[in-house]
């Protein structure tokens, strides 16, 4: 059965350090992968996705995300992490035709 | 450019009663849905509708129906409210039947249910 993993719950990073949130995911087929964004009191944004071609992915807000087959991954990074990037991430991955699954999230504290 | 919105943003209920949660696009998507969302489970579907007139279950459909209005409208009841559905409820849609388009989310719903 597909299923998307994300292994940290909670990450706590200070300003201005790196980020890496893990992603992992189960898949038959090629998959659709994404990464959303959801601030506290708020729906879901998307940062990134990858359908295929160039295995590194840009998104928004200095985002990136590599997808590696043989790992079965789909991590995002930021080089730099800002107050603001505060927030839970997800990582979900589009299953069939209609259906997407989604981790169960990475609440990520940014300390200052 | 309101995307998608829904309606009410919080409500308390008492177990038993019945309420519907509205939802509406205005980005002409084809394809809606309703998720839950609880703390550690992540988003977990309910219910989808993949066009206009079609409606199918998705993980947890089991205490929920839902009613595709039209193309811009999907809304979800509870007919028997529990403390069980006590979660935050989001409406979602995407253009169309492709499993790469991004889905837009509406803000949310928090429902309690005592």
């Amino acid at each position: 059965a597909q299923s998307v993993t994300q292994p940290d719950i909670h990450i706590t990073v200070s300003e201005g350090a790196s980020l890496e949130l893990r992603c992992n995911y189960s898949y038959g087929a090629t998959p659709y992968l994404f990464w959303y964004v959801q601030s506290p009191g708020q729906g879901l944004q998307l940062l990134l996705k990858y359908f295929s071609g160039d295995t590194l992915v840009q998104g928004i807000k200095g985002f990136e995300a590599e997808f590696k087959r043989s790992q079965s991954s789909f991590n995002l990074r930021k080089p730099s992490v800002h107050w603001s990037d505060a927030a839970e991430y997800f990582c979900a991955v589009g299953s069939g035709t209609y259906k997407y699954i989604f981790g169960t999230g990475t609440r990520l504290k940014v300390l200052a | 450019n309101a995307g998608v919105t829904q309606t009410p943003k919080f409500q308390v209920l008492k177990t038993g009663q019945s309420m519907t949660l509205q939802c509406a696009q205005d980005m002409n998507h084809n394809s809606m849905y309703w998720y839950r969302q609880d703390p550690g489970m992540g988003l977990r579907l309910i219910y989808y509708s993949a066009s206009e007139g079609t409606t199918d279950k998705g993980e947890v459909p089991n205490g929920y129906n839902v009613s595709r209005l039209n193309k811009r409208e999907f809304s979800l009841r509870l007919e028997s409210a529990a403390p069980s559905q006590t979660s935050v409820y989001f409406c979602a849609s995407i253009v169309g039947p492709h499993s790469g388009n991004t889905i837009y989310f509406g803000e949310g719903s928090w429902l309690t249910v005592v």
